[in-house]
C-alpha cells in the first residue's frame, strides 16, 4: 500500500512557465513533507520542506503548497528553467525530518528552451 | 565542507554473496539512515542509525544489517544476495535537530 502517490511519472514544460508537480499521501500521521529533486548518477538533493503546521512554505522559485484536509502537497516552481529538469521525488515523515522518510515514485520534469 | 560520502560507488556481486557498504555523513551530523531505491521506485527506507544503535527500521528481512562506528560513519551489509537486491543503495545524515537529511551519491549494487 503506498502512503505517498506522485500520480504523474512525467511533466514537460516551457522555461519561464510554472511547473506543478503533486504529490497526495493517505496517512493522516505524517506531519513533516519534503521535496527532493535527483539529477541521473546524483543521489536526491534537499529542495523545500513543509511542517504541517503551515499551508505554505516559499523559496526563491519555489513554493509548496500543503492541504491537510485533501491530504495533498504540490511544488510550485516559477519561472522554471532548463536547469530544473529532473526527478522530484516528494517525501513524507511522521517523525519530523529526523524521521523515516516514505518517498514517492518521482515524477520526471523536462523544461524545454 | 564534504557532504556524504558513500563507497563503492558501483558494485557487482553473485547470488549469495554478502556484501559491505559504506557511508560517511556529513560534518556535524550524527544520524544516519540507509535507503534502498529500485528502478523506477522512490527511496525505501532500510533503517538509521544514532548513537551506534538501530533506531527505526523498515520491512526489511534479517539479512539487511548494519553499524555505526563511533566517528558516526555507518555501514550496510547485505547477506545472501538476491537478484532482487540489485538497487540503488542511499545513505542519508542528519543531525538530530529537524534539519533535513542530506543524501550521498549511493552505491548501485548490481547482483548476477
Amino acid at each position: 500500500d503506498q502512503q505517498v502517490k506522485q500520480n504523474s511519472p512525467s511533466l514537460s514544460v516551457q522555461e519561464g512557465r510554472i511547473s506543478i508537480l503533486n504529490c497526495d499521501y493517505t496517512n493522516s500521521m505524517f506531519d513533516y513533507f519534503l521535496w527532493y529533486k535527483k539529477y541521473p548518477a546524483e543521489g536526491p538533493t534537499f529542495l523545500i520542506s513543509i511542517s504541517s503546521i503551515k499551508d505554505k512554505n516559499e523559496d526563491g522559485r519555489f513554493t509548496v503548497f500543503l492541504n491537510k484536509s485533501a491530504k495533498h502537497l504540490s511544488l510550485h516552481i516559477v519561472p522554471s528553467q532548463p536547469g530544473d529538469s529532473a526527478v522530484y521525488f516528494c517525501a513524507a515523515s511522521d517523525g519530523g525530518s529526523q524521521g523515516n522518510l516514505i518517498f514517492g515514485k518521482g515524477t520526471k520534469l523536462s523544461v524545454k528552451p | 565542507d564534504a557532504g556524504v560520502t558513500q563507497s563503492p560507488t558501483h558494485l557487482i556481486k553473485t547470488r549469495g554473496q554478502q556484501v559491505t557498504l559504506r557511508c560517511s555523513p556529513k560534518s556535524g551530523h550524527d544520524t544516519v539512515s540507509w535507503y534502498q531505491q529500485a528502478l523506477g521506485q522512490g527511496p525505501q527506507f532500510i533503517f538509521q542509525y544514532y548513537e551506534e544503535e538501530e533506531r527505526q527500521r523498515g520491512n526489511f528481512p534479517d539479512r539487511f544489517s548494519g553499524h555505526q562506528f563511533p566517528n558516526y560513519s555507518s555501514e550496510l551489509n547485505v547477506n545472501a544476495l538476491l537478484l532482487g537486491d540489485s538497487a540503488l543503495y542511499l545513505c542519508a545524515s542528519g543531525d538530530g535537530m529537524n534539519t533535513e537529511a542530506f543524501f550521498g551519491q549511493g552505491t548501485r549494487l548490481t547482483v548476477v
